[in-house]
């Protein structure tokens, strides 16, 4: 069946350090995929979307890169800032089929 | 432009009764969604919408929860009889144009559900 998977529960940084966070899928359909960003008390909101074409996203300093051989889609961000603390969900559609991962919490202290 | 809004924002209810939750997509966005989001794990969605029509409602427990969108505008989620199991954040979500599930969706604050 369709699935994604984030190996990765919480990843604690400091400020300044690279992060990478790992998501995989299972899917019949070539997909699109998504990764949104939760902060406390709020609704997800699109951080990155990546589709068969394109391969890879930039936006906000982080960068996803889409690789089909092996059907992950990394998020990773060169320096993080504190303000960056939140939960990060890799988000996979097709075949009007629309599954979030469990989340990984970022936390960064300053 | 306003964005999704949600009402009410908080709930609680004893095992058994109904509650109802209202959602307002954001103008001239066709498709709508409603997930399901226990604490601590990530939105599991339960029905969409485009228009007036359900596009998806596999994950929809049609024993218990209910769902409408009659004029493809507003859209209401109903638990019939809430169990304690139910106790999540109810998220409504709306995109754009003909994206579908392809496009971005927006988020509304979500419901918070308690069932005692």
């Amino acid at each position: 069946g369709d699935s994604v998977t984030q190996m990765q529960g919480q990843v604690t940084l400091s400020e300044d350090d690279f992060l990478f966070i790992n998501c995989t899928y299972s899917t019949t359909w070539y997909p699109t995929l998504f990764w949104y960003v939760q902060y406390p008390g709020e609704g997800p909101q699109l951080l990155l979307k990546v589709t068969t074409a394109n391969n890879k996203g930039i936006s906000r300093g982080f960068e996803a890169t889409y690789d089909k051989g092996t059907t992950s889609f990394h998020l990773q961000k060169a320096s993080v800032q504190e303000s960056d603390s939140a939960v990060y969900y890799c988000v996979r559609t097709g075949g009007y089929k629309v599954v979030f991962g469990s989340g990984t919490r970022l936390l960064v202290s300053p | 432009e306003a964005g999704v809004t949600q009402s009410p924002r908080y709930a609680v209810l004893q095992e058994g009764q109904a509650v109802s939750f209202w959602c307002d997509p954001i103008s001239g966005h066709d498709t709508l969604y409603w997930y399901q989001q226990p604490r601590d794990q990530g939105p599991q969605l339960l029905v969409y919408f485009r228009d007036e029509a359900v596009i998806d409602n596999s994950q929809l427990p049609s024993d218990r929860f209910s769902a409408v969108r009659p004029k493809g505008t507003n859209s209401t989620l109903k638990i019939q009889s809430a169990k304690q199991g139910d106790t999540a954040t109810y998220l409504c979500a709306s995109s754009p144009g003909t994206g579908g599930a392809l496009a971005e969706q927006f988020f509304g604050p979500g419901t918070r559900l308690t069932v005692l």
